[in-house]
């Protein structure tokens, strides 16, 4: 067990491009999270999935958004048409849900600047 | 929505030292953890914690669900502790909804 990984850890790009990160949870978890942090603010909720449902969108979650995670495994979290609002540390986390304890457990994030 | 605070702010301790972290919430919860964000950004579950006392080595947190707070003891304070602590609750309607929602932080510094 690796823990949560995700990928790239730095993405840099132009406002405007298309962006896709990727997040491969803790293999026995079955819910998976994306967050978003921001400099000086605590990681704010996106969405999840439960196996490869997805079950909650934050409102943050525009239509440029959108997030999958075929087959319950790897989730890929896309943004297109990139804003610079958009630049901030996106964080995937992975949990299981056994009703007793439902510890979060996350990745690295990924750093994504639009210029 | 469910409000979080988090006191204090900023926190700067002297190695060796004790410290107390409040998180306040304004609604009912069924799920409240404890992270720590390290100096290079990740983030370390500390405790998941919805009612009780619990322990890990020099931490411990204690939260009292009924006067919405939970408190997490910082004991024989190292420079690795140093980071952003972060109390995170869901707000609690009859099941889990998968929506942490995360206080703003208290950003403790060790000093050697």
């Amino acid at each position: 067990d690796t823990g949560v990984s995700q990928n790239p850890r730095h993405k840099i790009t132009k406002r405007g491009q298309n962006v896709t990160f990727r997040c491969d949870p803790i293999s026995e978890h079955n819910r998976l999270y994306w967050y978003r942090q921001t400099l000086g603010q605590g990681p704010e909720f996106l969405t999840y999935f439960q196996n490869e449902a997805q079950l909650e969108k934050s409102r943050l979650l525009s239509d440029r958004f959108s997030a999958e995670r075929p087959k319950g495994s790897f989730s890929t979290l896309e943004i297109q048409r990139t804003e610079q609002g958009d630049s901030a540390m996106y964080l995937c986390a992975s949990s299981l849900v056994t009703g007793v304890n439902e510890k979060l457990f996350f990745g690295s994030g990924t750093q994504l600047s639009v210029l | 929505g469910i409000q979080v605070e988090q006191s204090p702010p900023d926190l700067i301790l002297q190695e060796g030292a004790n410290s107390t972290l409040r998180c306040n919430f304004s609604d009912s919860v069924n799920n409240l953890q404890w992270f720590h964000q390290n100096p290079w950004g990740q983030l370390i579950n500390l405790f998941y914690i919805p009612s009780g006392t619990k322990q890990n080595g020099r931490l411990s947190a204690t939260t009292v669900a009924t006067e919405r707070y939970s408190l997490l003891y910082i004991s024989s304070s190292q420079t690795t502790d140093s980071g952003v602590y972060f109390c995170a609750v869901e707000q609690d309607y009859g099941g889990s909804q998968g929506n942490l929602i995360f206080g703003k932080g208290t950003k403790l510094s060790v000093k050697p």
